[in-house]
C-alpha cells in the first residue's frame, strides 16, 4: 500500500530556508493524484501549504505563496517543500499528504509528520 | 481568513451519539460540497473519515456520518466507543481557492 514519509532537518534558524522531502513508497507519484504539504502549528491548528502534480504544476496557499516552493522528482518518487525566511511562527509539525484524485479537496493519505523548530 | 468554527470539546458516554459542528460562511462551507473531516489521535497524523460532506472512505467505520445545512457542516459519531476519543477537524474549500481547517474538537468518551 502507498505510504508517505517526510524527512529533513528538525531545526532551522530564523531567516533561513526550511527544506523537507516527502518520499512516496508502494505506488507511483505519477498518476491522477495531487500531493500536498500541510502543517500543524502548536496548539493544534492545521494549515494547508500547497500542492503539486507530477507534471510540476503547483498551487500554493496565498498566505504563504511568497515564501514557498514545492517541487517534484518523479525519478525518486519524491516531492519537496522549501519555505524561506522562516521565523518562530513557522515552528510546526509538517505533514505531506495525498489529495483526492484529480485534485479533489481532501487528503486520504498522510505521512507521520516531522517536527520543525525554528530557533537560533 | 479565520478558521472554521468548531466547539473546543464534546463528550459522551459509550454507546451514545454525539455531533460536532463546523460553522463557516457562504464563502466556504455554504457554497461548496468540499467539506471533509479528520480524526487525530495524540501524536499521530490526521486520518480522513468523511469527504465531500457525507462520503465514507473505504475502511472507515459506518458509525461516522457527515451532513451539511447552510453554512454549517456536522459530523455525527454513533455508538460512541473508547477508541473514538481523539481530536476531530473539519475542512472546507473556499471562494479564495484555498482550503481552510477548523480549530479542532476534542472528543471525550466518559
Amino acid at each position: 500500500q502507498v505510504q508517505l514519509q517526510e524527512s529533513g532537518p528538525g531545526l532551522a534558524k530564523p531567516s533561513e530556508t526550511l527544506s523537507l522531502t516527502c518520499s512516496v513508497s508502494g505506488g507511483s507519484i505519477s498518476g491522477t493524484y495531487y500531493w500536498s504539504w500541510i502543517r500543524q502549528l502548536p496548539g493544534k491548528g492545521l494549515e494547508w501549504i500547497g500542492y503539486i502534480f507530477y507534471s510540476g504544476s503547483t498551487y500554493y496557499n496565498p498566505s504563504l505563496k511568497s515564501r514557498i516552493t514545492i517541487s517534484v522528482d518523479t525519478s525518486k518518487n519524491q516531492f519537496s517543500l522549501k519555505l524561506n525566511s522562516v521565523t518562530a511562527a513557522d515552528t510546526a509539525v509538517y505533514y505531506c499528504a495525498r489529495m483526492g484524485k484529480l485534485g479533489r479537496w481532501f487528503f486520504d493519505l498522510w505521512g507521520r509528520g516531522t517536527l520543525v523548530i525554528v530557533s537560533s | 481568513q479565520s478558521a472554521l468554527t468548531q466547539p473546543a470539546s464534546v463528550s459522551g458516554s459509550p454507546g451514545q451519539s454525539i455531533t460536532i459542528s463546523c460553522t463557516g460562511t457562504s464563502s466556504d462551507v455554504g457554497s461548496y460540497d468540499f467539506v471533509s473531516w479528520y480524526q487525530q489521535h495524540p501524536g499521530k497524523a490526521p486520518k480522513l473519515i468523511i469527504y465531500e460532506v457525507s462520503n465514507l472512505p473505504s475502511g472507515v467505520s459506518n458509525r461516522f456520518s457527515g451532513s451539511k445545512s447552510g453554512n454549517t457542516a456536522s459530523l455525527t459519531i454513533s455508538g460512541l466507543q473508547a477508541e473514538d476519543e481523539a481530536d476531530y477537524y473539519c475542512s472546507s474549500y473556499t471562494s479564495s481557492s484555498t482550503l481552510m481547517f477548523g480549530g479542532g474538537t476534542w472528543v471525550t468518551v466518559l
